[in-house]
């Protein structure tokens, strides 16, 4: 079984400012990674994910993650956010060739203010 | 890009009723839906597995005779909540996978209060 830490309830940024929303898991096989976005009153959306290769994944909105085995870490950065980047953020994990069968973390509130 | 539609976004019911939740993919087709349950504050919780034509998988302590689903077709899957409860109030995200491409898409969700 896989399981998934976000440590980080709320992150408040001024905007321009660089973030960093931190994720950590713990699987017993080899993993997916994910992170997904949730808009108000909207679906996830998928920002990025790590199956194989360059450990350094970069996805929609300016967004990347860097996938660290020995830390079992999968943080997101973004170098500048934006106002509409304000959203509630999850990251995923699912057992490599799992079936899209994913274990959430608790998620964390990006506010991003002026 | 692909959608998902759930419906209906926000239900109120009195406890002993069930309450059935509808989650279509409306451009695409897909054999495999999932269904979660979040909490305030707490991770999505897998709850079960549709297959169109087949039985749910259902995950380790949900009752399949509380949340019945039902995947009859390529394009919709449902969860009837029966007998609700108020424990029973919560978020619930139905997500689809695309045939054709294997990609996952989530619906926006529903928000059951029971009373």
């Amino acid at each position: 079984a896989q399981s998934v830490t976000q440590l980080d309830s709320q992150v408040p940024v001024f905007e321009e400012a660089p973030v960093e929303l931190r994720c950590n898991y713990s699987s017993s096989v080899s993993v997916y990674l994910f992170w997904y976005v949730q808009y108000p009153n909207q679906g996830l959306q998928l920002l990025l994910k790590y199956l194989s290769g360059s450990t350094l994944v970069k996805g929609i909105n300016g967004f990347e993650a860097e996938f660290n085995k020995s830390q079992t870490s999968f943080h997101l950065r973004k170098p500048s956010v934006h106002i509409s980047d304000t959203a509630e953020y999850f990251c995923a994990v699912s057992a490599a060739g799992g079936g899209n069968k994913l274990t959430f973390g608790t998620g964390t509130q990006l506010k991003v203010e002026l | 890009g692909a959608v998902v539609s759930q419906h209906p976004s926000r239900v109120i019911c009195k406890s002993g009723t069930s309450v059935k939740i509808e989650c279509r993919s409306l451009d695409f087709q897909a054999t495999t839906m999932f269904w979660y349950r979040q909490f305030p504050k707490k991770s999505l919780m897998l709850m079960a597995t549709s297959n169109e034509g087949s039985k749910a998988t259902y995950e380790q302590g949900v009752e399949k005779d509380k949340f019945l689903i039902n995947h009859a077709s390529l394009t919709l899957s449902t969860l009837t909540v029966t007998s609700a409860h108020p424990e029973d109030s919560s978020f619930y995200i139905c997500s689809a996978r695309d045939v054709s491409n294997e990609k996952l898409f989530f619906g926006s969700g529903t928000q059951l209060s029971v009373l």
